[in-house]
């Protein structure tokens, strides 16, 4: 069964150009998560999707970011006319949907790592 | 959700058990705790969590005080692989809500 699957690894991109980070969760997970963490710094939570709906995004910067975790497909986070501050490792992870009661882990990928130059 | 403590730097020779404490002395009983580390560059793997038991897999064993307001992570035979920033993270039961990452234990194994 193969893990958190996220691409690119490594992406780098020019002041003002558009990120696309892409996640497939686990088979059989229906919950996505996203984070971002900063050089030498904790892991933030950004948001939290099911299947065709946005559940939490709290942690989501105000502009220029949004996600989406279509019905087919993996998860998109995308980040428009990026900035020098973007530059970070973003990790994704997903858990699979249960009801209440439970409390299944969530798994992460390794990250696409952007650089903005 | 509940706050977590831990130290922020540990050191423990090779072959030896790592013990890595954690309060959390505001938990809920809905409230699971979980161990995660973080090997540097990789993402957060999954090592174990618990309720009240404690709990054993094939990495680590997880110790609940009787209280529930503190916990400890054992490796048992820490081995340089070992080395990673170790974090203790309270969730509530049936929450399908993401985790909170403190700052965490960099755990650092030595030769």
């Amino acid at each position: 069964n193969a893990g958190v699957m996220q691409n690119p690894r490594h992406l780098v991109r020019r002041r003002g150009q558009e990120a696309r980070l892409r996640c497939s969760p686990m088979k059989g997970h229906s919950h996505v998560y996203w984070y971002r963490q900063l050089p030498e710094e904790g892991l933030k939570f950004m948001v939290y999707l099911q299947k065709e709906n946005i559940i939490d995004e709290s942690g989501m910067p105000k502009e220029r970011f949004s996600a989406e975790f279509p019905k087919e497909g993996p998860s998109i986070l995308r980040i428009q006319q990026v900035v020098r501050g973007d530059s970070a490792a973003y990790f994704c992870a997903s858990s699979p949907f249960e009801g209440a009661g439970m409390a299944s882990p969530l798994h992460f990928g390794n990250g696409t790592r952007l650089t903005v130059t | 959700d509940a706050k977590t403590t831990q130290p922020p730097s540990m050191d423990c020779a090779e072959g030896r058990a790592a013990n890595l404490p954690c309060n959390h002395s505001t938990i809920s009983g809905n409230e699971y705790v979980y161990w995660y580390r973080q090997i540097h560059s990789q993402g957060p793997q999954y090592i174990i969590h618990g309720l009240k038991n404690n709990e054993t897999n094939e990495m680590a064993s997880l110790i609940i005080t009787e209280d529930r307001k503190s916990s400890t992570l054992i490796l048992p035979h820490a081995t340089l692989r070992d080395t990673a920033v170790y974090y203790c993270i309270v969730r509530p039961r049936g929450g399908a809500d993401g985790l909170t990452f403190g700052k965490g234990t960099h755990l650092i194994i030595q030769p």
